[in-house]
């Protein structure tokens, strides 16, 4: 069985500062991790993925991610948040050769001026 | 071209109608998936085809109806259903997962349902 934890519902940070969202899984196997992001009335959009080439993932318009398997955690970073930034933020996993994906609950970002 | 698109964006319907949301991506995907995601809730699966072939329905009421008629279209066909189906509906795609490999899927923009 997988899982993925989510530990923050909502995270507050101002425009420049840096942004850390944090997610903890559980698999039996070496799973692959994604980050998603969703604005408002809109589809998911793939931010990066981990599949057990290089734990630190570089993902687009700034986002990173490292995978620590000793912590079994996935969290996600970027040094300094913009407005656009703010959004739905989704940790996932998946196992090797399977098609479905385990959805955390998702974390909410806010950025202020 | 990593797109997925689905239309219609927005429907409303009532609870005797028929309707259908319509998926399209042309990246050569031979998996494609539906979801459904209620406000303020992680997507939760509903149908996932493979070659063209339902691999997996995850226990879905019948008033849903998954239709794949070739590998760059997928289809869900609507009928009476009821206020509760109201969400979003998304659609994805990816490469085929195999053993050892794992592909990550590329979601459309969604159908938001309104159903009165």
């Amino acid at each position: 069985a997988q899982s993925v934890t989510q530990l923050d519902s909502h995270v507050s940070v101002s425009e420049g500062t840096p942004v850390l969202l944090r997610c903890n899984y559980s698999s039996s196997y070496s799973p692959s991790l994604f980050w998603y992001v969703q604005h408002p009335n809109k589809g998911l959009q793939l931010l990066l993925k981990y599949t057990s080439a290089a734990t630190l993932v570089k993902g687009i318009n700034g986002f990173e991610a490292e995978f620590k398997k000793s912590e079994t955690s996935f969290h996600l970073t970027k040094p300094s948040a913009h407005m656009s930034d703010a959004a739905e933020y989704f940790c996932v996993v998946s196992l090797s050769g399977y098609s479905t994906l385990t959805f955390g609950k998702g974390t909410m970002l806010l950025v202020s001026p | 071209d990593t797109e997925v698109t689905q239309t219609p964006k927005h429907l409303v319907m009532g609870m005797t109608n028929k309707k259908s949301l319509k998926c399209e991506q042309h990246m050569g995907h031979r998996a494609m998936y539906w979801y459904k995601q209620k406000a303020k809730k992680p997507p939760e699966l509903m149908f996932v085809y493979s070659y063209e072939k339902l691999s997996i329905n995850e226990s879905v009421p019948s008033r849903f109806s998954p239709e794949c008629p070739n590998s760059s279209l997928l289809n869900l066909h609507l009928h009476a259903l009821q206020p509760e189906d109201s969400a979003l509906y998304l659609c994805a795609s990816s490469q085929e997962p195999g053993q050892g490999r794992i592909y990550e899927q590329y979601f459309g923009p969604g159908t938001r349902l309104t159903v009165t």
